[in-house]
């Protein structure tokens, strides 16, 4: 079946480094991929997608590529700051016979920005 | 004010009382979801509904009954719970489930403990 797995964390980086959280899936055909984010006491907000192979998603600094040669859709963010510290989630979505687009979500990845 | 509100923010009750949680939406979506956030667990989808018609019960316990009286309103009621269905509670809408690509919108949750 259609699954999302996510690298585990917590992920704790220094304000203004490189980021990079992986995500890796398993479906059929051509998947819609996204990153949900969630802060502390929130619920979670879509931050990105793509909906079709080698399409880049970005926002908000982040970026994140949908490669399905090695199935993948890491998110990237070249600086972090403290305000990015939240779960990351990854999932993906796919029309097929008998679902209707149900989101199919990663574990989520927690990181922590330190100043 | 928020695209989807959920009430109450935080709920404490014993596994013998009956409480409700209610969510509203100003999106003009047609899609509203329930899921279950736990610790240490993946989100899990519960129920969902199209244009007031449920299309998935995901084998959640009869303790927990949903209710959608139009698009813009759903609810969650609760009855003889048990200390491990304690989580956060998200409520989400969509345009509509055969919209595949289009996102989901989280409410801020419900806390909930049950004693």
């Amino acid at each position: 079946g259609n699954s999302v797995t996510q690298m585990e964390g917590p992920v704790t980086l220094s304000e203004e480094a490189f980021l990079t959280i992986n995500c890796t899936y398993t479906a059929t055909g051509y998947p819609s991929l996204f990153w949900y984010v969630q802060y502390p006491g929130e619920g979670l907000q879509l931050l990105l997608k793509a909906t079709k192979a080698d399409d880049k998603g970005s926002n908000k600094g982040f970026e994140a590529t949908y490669r399905k040669e090695t199935t993948s859709f890491h998110l990237e963010k070249g600086s972090v700051q403290v305000s990015d510290s939240a779960v990351y989630f990854c999932a993906l979505t796919h029309l097929f016979s008998g679902n209707t687009g149900k989101l199919i979500f990663g574990q989520g990845t927690t990181l922590q920005v330190k100043p | 004010e928020t695209g989807v509100t959920q009430t109450p923010r935080h709920l404490v009750m014993g596994m013998t009382n009956k409480k409700s949680l209610k969510c509203e939406q100003h999106l003009g979506h047609n899609a509203m979801y329930w899921y279950k956030q736990s610790a240490k667990k993946p989100l899990e989808l519960m129920f969902v509904y199209n244009f007031k018609e449920q299309t998935e019960n995901n084998s959640v316990p009869s303790r927990f009954s949903p209710e959608c009286p139009n698009s813009s309103h759903l609810f969650l009621h609760l009855h003889t719970l048990q200390p491990e269905d304690s989580a956060l509670y998200l409520c989400a809408s969509s345009q509509d489930i055969r919209a595949y690509n289009s996102p989901l919108h989280f409410g801020n949750g419900t806390r909930l403990t049950v004693t």
